[in-house]
């Protein structure tokens, strides 16, 4: 079954490093997102992106944060300087439609961002 | 503001208990509802999800779930509890737009 895949799944950072999380996204999706879980805490949605362009994305996402996808495949995450505050389980996901479709979002397995 | 809301972050039940975990959604629109399980040190799996059409959903691994308009609900059950249960559960919500919101997850535990 297709799924998608995150790299890394652990990494630890100092703090005000830049870190790129990378995701490969189901082939045939045209919808991409991250989302973030801080240890004990909900899943909170950080930014969906279609087109090449981000569609919706959260107050989180703020200029700290960037998405990419340099290629057909890759879809990544940028944090240029990281905060201790962004230490979290980072979750890629993809759809095949967008919004009000009720389609099936697939999430990765996450990567574990630790910010020290 | 639209929410979803989980109430019992802890369950605990015996094996080949009832397993009843509670969502309720905040809109009088419903949106499209979904359960996904998350396994120790693991990803976000799709248990079920509702659209439209039948009310009672029925998912993987025995799960089912039946929205209630008139309650604003979407509760998951399973009728008979195994081990391999144990895991975090999330109901997530889309309202019309580009992004899930999930409610802040049950952890099921299963004993012997």
């Amino acid at each position: 079954e297709p799924e998608v895949t995150q790299t890394p799944s652990h990494q630890v950072t100092q703090m005000g490093q830049e870190v790129i999380l990378r995701c490969v996204p189901i082939s045939n999706h045209l919808y991409f997102y991250w989302y973030r879980q801080i240890l004990g805490q909900k899943v909170e949605f950080l930014v969906s992106f279609y087109n090449n362009e981000i569609s919706e994305k959260s107050e989180i996402f703020d200029d700290q944060f960037s998405v990419e996808r340099p290629d057909g495949s890759n879809f990544t995450l940028k944090i240029r300087s990281t905060k201790l505050e962004d230490s979290a389980m980072y979750f890629c996901a993809s759809t095949r439609q967008g919004k009000s479709s009720g389609n099936t979002i697939y999430f990765g397995e996450g990567s574990w961002l630790t910010v020290v | 503001a639209q929410s979803v809301t989980q109430l019992g972050s802890h369950v605990s039940v015996s094996e080949g208990a009832l397993v009843l975990l509670r969502c309720n959604y905040s809109s009088s629109v419903p949106p499209y509802l979904f359960w996904y399980v998350q396994y120790p040190n693991q990803g976000l799996q799709l248990l079920l999800k509702y659209t439209t059409g039948a009310t009672l959903v029925k998912g993987i691994n025995g799960f089912e779930a039946e929205f209630k308009k008139s309650e604003t609900s979407f509760h998951l059950t399973k009728p008979s509890a195994h081990m391999s249960d144990a895991a975090e559960y999330f109901c997530a919500a889309n309202y019309n737009t580009d992004k899930l919101i999930f409610g802040t997850g049950t952890r099921l535990q299963v004993f012997p």
